[in-house]
C-alpha cells in the first residue's frame, strides 16, 4: 500500500535559519509528489510538485528514489512560511492523492 | 467568484441521525473528492468522483455515502453506521484525474460535531 510519512508534528525554526520539512513515502512503483500547504486561515493549496522541478516562495524538494524522500527545503526561512505542509503521492495509474499527517512549521522571530 | 463551496461550515448532529455534507464547484472540474482531516492523521479520502454518475471508495469508505448526479456537485453523507464522525471534512475538485497536474482545489472544509 501507498504510505507517506512526514515524522514532524511541529518543526519550530528562527526566521533567517534553513528549514528542511521531511518526507518520505512508500511505494514500490514510481509515483509522483507534491507538497501542499495551509497558511492560517486560508484554503489548502500546491506548493510545488517534483515533475516541475520549480522553486516556489524559495522552497526547492528533491525526489531522492534511492532514500524514497521528498524532503522541502528553504535556506533562509520568513515568518511568512508559517503554516501547515502536506506531503502528499499520486500512485502510479491511480487518479487520488495520497497524504501524509503533516508538519506544522513555525517560524518565530 | 470561481471556486469550490462547502456547506455548512459548522454542523451538530445527535448520535444516530445520518448528515448530509454539500459541495458545489464551478469551476467545470470533472473530478472531485472528499477527504477527512483529524489531527494527527492528516487527509483521508473517503470518496472521489472521476465522472458524472460514477465514484469510487477511498481508504476510509465505511459509514460514509455520495452521489454525483451534476458535474458541479458532490454531497458526501456522513450515515450513522459512521463510528467516528465528529471530524473535519474537505471537499476538492481537479480538472480531471490529479494524475494530470496534481493539482486539486480545496473547498474551505465543513466541522462536524456529533454530540
Amino acid at each position: 500500500a501507498q504510505r507517506v510519512t512526514q515524522p514532524e508534528k511541529l518543526l519550530s525554526v528562527f526566521k533567517g535559519a534553513p528549514v528542511e520539512l521531511k518526507c518520505n513515502y512508500s511505494y514500490s512503483g514510481s509515483p509522483e509528489l507534491f507538497w501542499y500547504v495551509q497558511y492560517s486561515r486560508q484554503r489548502l493549496q500546491l506548493l510545488l510538485r517534483h515533475i516541475s522541478r520549480e522553486s516556489i516562495k524559495g522552497f526547492t524538494a528533491d525526489l531522492n528514489k534511492g532514500e524514497t524522500s521528498f524532503h522541502l527545503k528553504k535556506p533562509f526561512a520568513q515568518e511568512e512560511d508559517s503554516a501547515m505542509y502536506y506531503c502528499a503521492l499520486i500512485p502510479a495509474g491511480f487518479q487520488k492523492l495520497v497524504f501524509g499527517t503533516g508538519t506544522r512549521l513555525l517560524v518565530s522571530p | 467568484d470561481g471556486g469550490i463551496t462547502q456547506s455548512p461550515k459548522y454542523l451538530f448532529r445527535k448520535e444516530g441521525q445520518n448528515v448530509t455534507l454539500s459541495c458545489e464547484q464551478n469551476l467545470n472540474h470533472d473530478a472531485m473528492y472528499w477527504y477527512r482531516q483529524d489531527p494527527g492523521q492528516g487527509l483521508r479520502l473517503i470518496y472521489y468522483s472521476q465522472i458524472v454518475n460514477d465514484f469510487q471508495k477511498g481508504d476510509i469508505a465505511e459509514g460514509y455515502s455520495v452521489s454525483r448526479e451534476k458535474k458541479e456537485s458532490f454531497p458526501l453523507t456522513v450515515t450513522s453506521a459512521q463510528k467516528n464522525p465528529t471530524a473535519f471534512y474537505l471537499c476538492a475538485s481537479s480538472i480531471r484525474g490529479p494524475g494530470n497536474t496534481g493539482e486539486l482545489f480545496f473547498g474551505e472544509g465543513s466541522r462536524l460535531t456529533v454530540l
